[in-house]
């Protein structure tokens, strides 16, 4: 079965900072990649997602993560965060020809004003 | 727009009750989905129904029964509640197909006491 991993459990940045998330998945074959943000008190949103093509990958809000294959990693990355970028991040990997999403355990971004 | 609509928002049961969390999409999507979130753990899987008419377990489906009603609804029953299922609960919808991302409701938080 699918399984992700992310490394970080807990980020605390101040504002201007550049963030890297890291998400690692387990299944080697095809897969489709995603970056879920929550808000608080919010619903999932999706930041940006891989099916195929360019690995780099940009999304909303200034975000990208870039897809290495060979590292089975998706790693979300924002040059200079923002106040309101505090939120939860959740890397999730479809895979295997299921249609169904796999979550990590997400990470908490607080970014200090 | 409604996307993904959940209810009710909020809910409190005591322990043994029983109660059903609703869920709708209007974006004519194939699957949909029950997640629970619990802190530190991520999105868990409860259950899942890939079509009209059909329902499968997934991750933690103890205690959960559901129903998908047509294509546009999936409940969610508790039978007899239990604090272990305190949690917040997210119905997500969709397409079916591998190059389509889940859409997410408000999510329902609940606590059984």
């Amino acid at each position: 079965a699918q399984s992700v991993s992310q490394h970080n459990h807990h980020v605390i940045l101040s504002e201007a900072a550049s963030l890297e998330l890291g998400c690692n998945y387990s299944y080697g074959g095809t897969v489709n990649l995603f970056w879920y943000v929550q808000y608080p008190g919010q619903h999932l949103q999706l930041l940006l997602k891989y099916f195929s093509g360019d690995p780099l990958v940009k999304g909303i809000k200034g975000f990208e993560a870039e897809f290495i294959k060979s590292k089975f990693s998706f790693n979300l990355r924002k040059p200079s965060v923002q106040w309101s970028d505090t939120a939860e991040y959740f890397c999730a990997v479809r895979s295997g020809g299921s249609y169904i999403p796999t979550f990590g355990r997400g990470t908490s971004l607080i970014v200090h004003p | 727009n409604a996307g993904v609509t959940q209810t009710p928002k909020f809910q409190v049961l005591k322990t043994g009750q029983s109660m059903t969390l609703q869920c709708a999409q209007d974006m004519n999507h194939n699957s949909m989905y029950w997640y629970r979130q619990d802190p530190g753990m991520g999105l868990r899987l409860i259950y899942y129904s890939a079509s009209e008419g059909t329902t499968d377990k997934g991750e933690v489906p103890n205690g959960y029964n559901v129903s998908r009603l047509n294509k546009r609804e999936f409940s969610l029953r508790l039978e007899s509640a239990a604090p272990s299922q305190t949690s917040v609960y997210f119905c997500a919808s969709s397409d079916g197909g591998m190059n389509t991302e889940a859409f997410f409701g408000q999510g329902t938080r609940l606590t059984v006491v």
